[in-house]
């Protein structure tokens, strides 16, 4: 069982639509929990940012965080075509070193 | 554009040749970084840098991979005798916020290798 783990997709929606986007982790030591997005031949750009469990909402975004179930989410409000990306999950734990380690991503498209 | 900043964003190369990267990190961040991405894969971790002091190293940093980062600024990274399973994306990342235990990470474009 890998550490952290996405549904790969391709998951592809209409314009507007609410996306989900979800990891599950094995590790309970993780503490820190961020989302990325990466467009096809670049690097990745950090979306959210959260610690421990809990809401945090920021524009089109929320990511919720649920320790007890070692489940963590991304939903994007109106989505729109430029939001078709991969979308990367990365956790870490605190005095884990910087060592982050990511799930493999989900591919979204979202169709006009 | 200040954010960080890769060179070259692409590199053929043959099987046994000796290759180097290059990463400039945002200019005040402390923190350095490197990760290698594969097609449908996430980054995964080699190496880490604050300041010029190289902290921690993956195990899949093998010996033929070396990571310098000589005056606490840029950081070179080079891959000696290239095989065909190091064909990858090599990404850098920077962060600051000394005294916190998990800083969030900027990613440069990164630097696509092939290895013939």
């Amino acid at each position: 069982q890998k550490e952290v783990e996405q549904d790969p997709g391709p998951l592809s929606v209409p314009e507007g639509a609410i996306v989900s986007l979800n990891c599950t982790y094995s590790n309970s030591a993780f503490q820190y929990f961020m989302w990325y997005r990466q467009y096809s031949r670049k690097g990745p750009e950090l979306l959210m940012y959260t610690y421990s469990s809990g809401n945090k909402e920021d524009g089109r975004f929320t990511a919720q965080v649920d320790k007890s179930s070692k489940y963590i989410s991304l939903f994007i409000r109106d989505s729109q075509p430029s939001d078709s990306a991969t979308y990367l999950c990365a956790m870490n734990w605190p005095h884990g070193g910087q060592n982050f380690v990511f799930g493999p991503g989900t591919r979204l498209s979202v169709l006009p | 554009d200040t954010g960080v900043s890769q060179n070259p964003r692409h590199k053929i190369t043959k099987r046994g040749q000796n290759v180097t990267f290059r990463c400039d990190p945002i200019s005040e961040h402390n923190r350095l970084y490197w990760y290698r991405q594969t097609l449908g894969q996430g980054p995964e971790f080699l190496t880490y840098f604050q300041n010029e002091a190289q902290l921690e190293k993956s195990r899949l940093l093998s010996d033929r991979f070396s990571a310098e980062r000589p005056k606490g600024s840029f950081s070179t990274l080079e891959i000696q005798r290239t095989e065909q399973g190091d064909s990858a994306m090599y990404l850098c990342a920077s962060s600051s916020h000394p005294g916190r235990s998990t800083d969030t990470q900027y990613f440069g474009p990164g630097t696509r290798l092939t290895v013939l």
